[in-house]
Formats: structure tokens, sequence, C-alpha cells
């Protein structure tokens, strides 16, 4: 079964603390994504890449950055942790799929983050 | 540019009744279309996708949906409610010709099922 690894479902941490979470896929999908969900705001972009050490800005990148050294993994840094960074993270891949994407994303489990 | 929108944000229906969650998109290109559900406290399954041909999809669970150029819409549709349909249901729009295309969410939709 394919798999899209949010590293923990669960995570409180301090106000200034340096925050990762880690994705990983096992699809060998060269798109990757990075979504924080809020209630009464529904998904929005954080990052997204396309490939290897490839990355682009989403809709809402400030206060974030992400990494990706190999195709499997896609980290989501949160460089210094804020309260207003509460909220539901979630990973997301797709192949790469020529004109559009007719695939469609597979998610991770996602990880609800407190931030304290 | 595209752009998805879910009629209603909550919808409750009996157990055993017609679910029918509306969904509007906007694209200049022809569309790729989704309907994903999030139970709670996990991620998004994908339920059905609409990309091209037969414009009557029928996804997991019962569910199905209908392409309608002409309105441009994309209903998704179960024709008797259980109490395990309730959840977060989101339509979704594939942006553009692009080999790195992103998807564009709705708002989402709460199903909620009465006994």
């Amino acid at each position: 079964d394919v798999k899209v690894t949010q590293s923990s479902r669960y995570l409180v941490k301090r106000t200034g603390e340096k925050v990762f979470l880690e994705c990983v896929q096992d699809m060998d999908h060269e798109n990757m994504f990075w979504y924080r969900q809020d209630p009464g705001l529904g998904l929005r972009l954080i990052y997204f890449s396309y490939d290897v050490k490839m990355k682009e800005k989403g809709d809402i990148p400030e206060g974030y950055s992400v990494s990706r050294e190999k195709k499997e993994r896609f980290s989501l840094i949160l460089e210094s942790a804020s309260t207003n960074q509460t909220s539901m993270y979630l990973c997301a891949s797709s192949p790469r799929t020529g004109m559009g994407n007719t695939y469609g994303y597979t998610f991770g489990s996602g990880t609800r983050l407190t931030v304290v | 540019a595209q752009s998805v929108t879910q009629l209603g944000s909550h919808v409750s229906v009996s157990e055993g009744a017609l679910v029918l969650l509306r969904c509007n998109y906007s694209s200049s290109v022809p569309p790729y279309l989704f309907w994903y559900v999030q139970y709670p406290n996990q991620g998004l399954q994908l339920l059905l996708k609409y990309t091209t041909g037969a414009t009557l999809v029928k996804g997991i669970n019962g569910f199905e949906a209908e392409f309608k150029k002409s309105e441009t819409s994309f209903h998704l549709t179960k024709p008797s409610a259980h109490m395990s349909d309730a959840a977060e249901y989101f339509c979704a729009v594939s942006a553009g010709y692009s080999s790195a295309s992103k998807i564009i969410f709705g708002s989402g939709t709460r199903l909620s099922i009465r006994p």
C-alpha cells in the first residue's frame, strides 16, 4: 500500500523553538507539498517541491522554510515557532503527470502542532 | 486562474437520505476535478476524480459525481447516507497545464448524519 508518512501525529512545542516536521513518501513521486489546515480557512499551501533540492513558495510561506535533500523526504521547518502556527499540517505527494495533475495527491495523516 | 466554490460549509441529512454536496469550479483550461474526504484527525483521502471521458464518475463508498461543463459543476452525491459518511468533504481542481500542477481546494463541506 502506497504511503505518505508524517513523523508525528501530535506535537507540542514552546514559543521560539525550532520545529521540524518530517514527511516521507514511498511512491517515488516527484512533487511534494506542505499545507496547513485551520477551521474556516480550508487548506492553505505553504511550500511545494517538484524535484530534489527544488522548492517553491506557496500562498503562506512566511515563518516557514523547507528542505528536500532526497526525493522521498520533504521537511517543513518552523524557524521560531509562534502560537499562530498552531495548526494541523498536512503533507502530500503526487507524480509528475505531464500537463496538468491527473493523479491527485496522496496525503499523510497529518501532524497536529500546538505551540504554547 | 482556477478556483473552486463549495456551496454550504455544513450539510446535515438523515441516515438513508440522499447526500448532495455542491461544487462549482472556474478554470481557463479543461479541468481535472477531484473529491476528497477527511475523517476527524486524519489526512485527506481521494474519493473520486474526473480527468477525461465519461462525465459520471463513481468513487469509493458508493459516492459518485457528475462533471457538467455547461454548469461548471462537479456535485457529489450518494443515494443513501450512512452514519460512517460523517466527515469533511473537499472539492478540488487541478490548476492549469503544468507538469508541477498544484491542486486548488475548496473550503470544505462538513457532512453530518442524523440517526
